[in-house]
């Protein structure tokens, strides 16, 4: 399979740890974007990485939220000392900066639950 | 501010047609995406459109027209498995996608 992988696809933490996912993107894809969705909305913008450059960063990020792409490959997202607030799906995708095609593919996903 | 809309649930029969509207207000327009979004999975891509007019794949057609701010996603031939919700996205000037809550399709056999 050559789609976006995630990983963990679940976790439960308890409010004030740290957690981290891992995505791993399309192979040939130099674009990669983090997304945080809740129930009933459509995803919401977090960050996105041109290789291993980190481009964009939303302003409504919180600083406990960072995010690295350190070989311009697989990507990393670390939330410090949760929330219940942060609970949510969050969805990384990647594409290809190939003429206009920009398609997004979706990986399936980390469900953070913080309790 | 940039903003997407598209209704919130809408019903439709097995074997007929629905047609799902999204209206959009954003700072640039490098074109609009629909993706396809089941219960507790991630969104996959239907269609999209950068010219205005209609775009056919199968059984679903996206249209566009730019000067309206408006695009649909028309569905024909439904099937329950098309029961899911149908997120409108329009990717704006800084080539970013701006996406719409979704508008969940109850298929009723």
């Amino acid at each position: 399979d050559t789609g976006v992988s995630q990983n963990p696809r679940h976790k439960i933490t308890k409010r004030g740890q740290n957690v981290t996912f891992r995505c791993d993107p399309i192979s040939e894809h130099n674009r990669l974007y983090w997304y945080r969705q809740t129930l009933g909305q459509g995803p919401e913008f977090l960050t996105y990485f041109q290789n291993e450059a980190q481009l964009e960063k939303s302003r409504l990020l919180s600083d406990r939220f960072s995010a690295e792409r350190p070989k311009g490959s697989f990507s990393t997202l670390e939330i410090q000392r949760t929330e219940q607030g942060d609970s949510a799906m969050y969805l990384c995708a990647s594409s290809s900066f190939r003429d206009s095609d920009y398609e997004q593919y979706f990986g399936p996903g980390t469900r953070l639950t913080v309790t | 501010g940039q903003n997407i809309d598209q209704p919130t649930e809408m019903t439709a029969t097995e074997g007929a047609i629905v047609q799902i509207n999204c209206t959009y207000q954003t700072s640039g327009f490098n074109g609009l995406f629909w993706y396809q979004q089941h219960a507790g999975e991630a969104p996959t891509f239907l269609s999209y459109n950068v010219l205005d007019g209609l775009e056919e794949k199968g059984r679903f057609s996206s249209f566009l027209s730019r000067s309206k701010g408006y695009s649909y996603l028309l569905l024909k031939e439904l099937q329950m498995k098309d029961s899911a919700s149908y997120l409108c996205a329009v990717r704006d000037s800084n080539y970013q996608l701006i996406w719409g809550a979704g508008t969940k399709l109850i298929i009723k056999p």
